[in-house]
């Protein structure tokens, strides 16, 4: 079965440092969203990504965060100024169409010291 | 506004006994349900999906899941649990009229399946 996959699983970061979360969604899927989910439990919705813009984001996605899909492959989470309530597992999902379901990457595990 | 509940944070059944893991749901037009579940450093893996038609919605590694829309539920079930259905669950929604493009997840469930 076709796979999202996250670099880095990892990522330990000073706090006020720039974090980059990358995901490579499934190839022919055209919805990208990013979750998160903090201390093994509640999964949170971040941003919606469609036809090269955000479609939706909630209130945590402030201007702290943006979103890119640079070239057509990849798509980025980027934190420009990390807090230490930022830790959290981030997962990047992709989905065919809008009401199919959502395919998620194993995470990347920031860890903000 | 869209919201969905999981009365139980942990859910304990005997293996070879019928489990249930509940899930209800608030949403101001038509439903589009989900579960999912999760294995321990693993992303979340689809289980069974309801968007419209026949109530009772049958899914991966046995599991079942019956839409009803009075009680605006959506519980999960399995006839025999197995040791390996140990994981924790999470049921979710979309609002199908709102507009929106994301799914709310349910704060989780652990089902722990003793041997």
């Amino acid at each position: 079965e076709p796979e999202v996959t996250q670099t880095p699983s990892h990522q330990v970061t000073q706090m006020g440092q720039e974090v980059i979360l990358r995901c490579v969604p499934i190839s022919n899927h055209l919805y990208f969203y990013w979750y998160r989910q903090i201390l093994g439990q509640k999964v949170e919705f971040l941003v919606s990504f469609y036809n090269n813009e955000i479609s939706e984001k909630s209130e945590i996605f402030d201007d702290q965060f943006s979103v890119e899909r640079p070239d057509g492959s990849n798509f980025t989470l980027k934190i420009r100024s990390t807090k230490l309530e930022d830790s959290a597992m981030y997962f990047c999902a992709s989905s065919e169409s809008r009401n199919e379901k959502l395919f998620f990457g194993s995470g990347t595990q920031l860890s903000v010291l | 506004a869209q919201s969905v509940a999981q009365p139980e944070d942990q859910v304990n059944v005997a293996e070879g006994n019928p489990l249930t893991v509940k899930c209800t749901y608030s949403v101001s037009g038509n439903p589009y349900l989900f579960w999912y579940v999760q294995y321990p450093n693993r992303g979340l893996q689809f289980l069974l999906k309801y968007i419209t038609g026949d109530n009772l919605v049958k899914g991966s590694y046995g599991f079942e899941a019956e839409f009803n829309k009075s009680q605006t539920s959506f519980h999960l079930k399995k006839p025999s649990a197995l040791v390996s259905d140990s994981a924790l669950y999470f049921c979710a929604v979309r609002d199908s009229h709102s507009g929106t493009y994301k799914y709310i997840f349910g704060t989780g469930t652990r089902l722990k399946v003793l041997a």
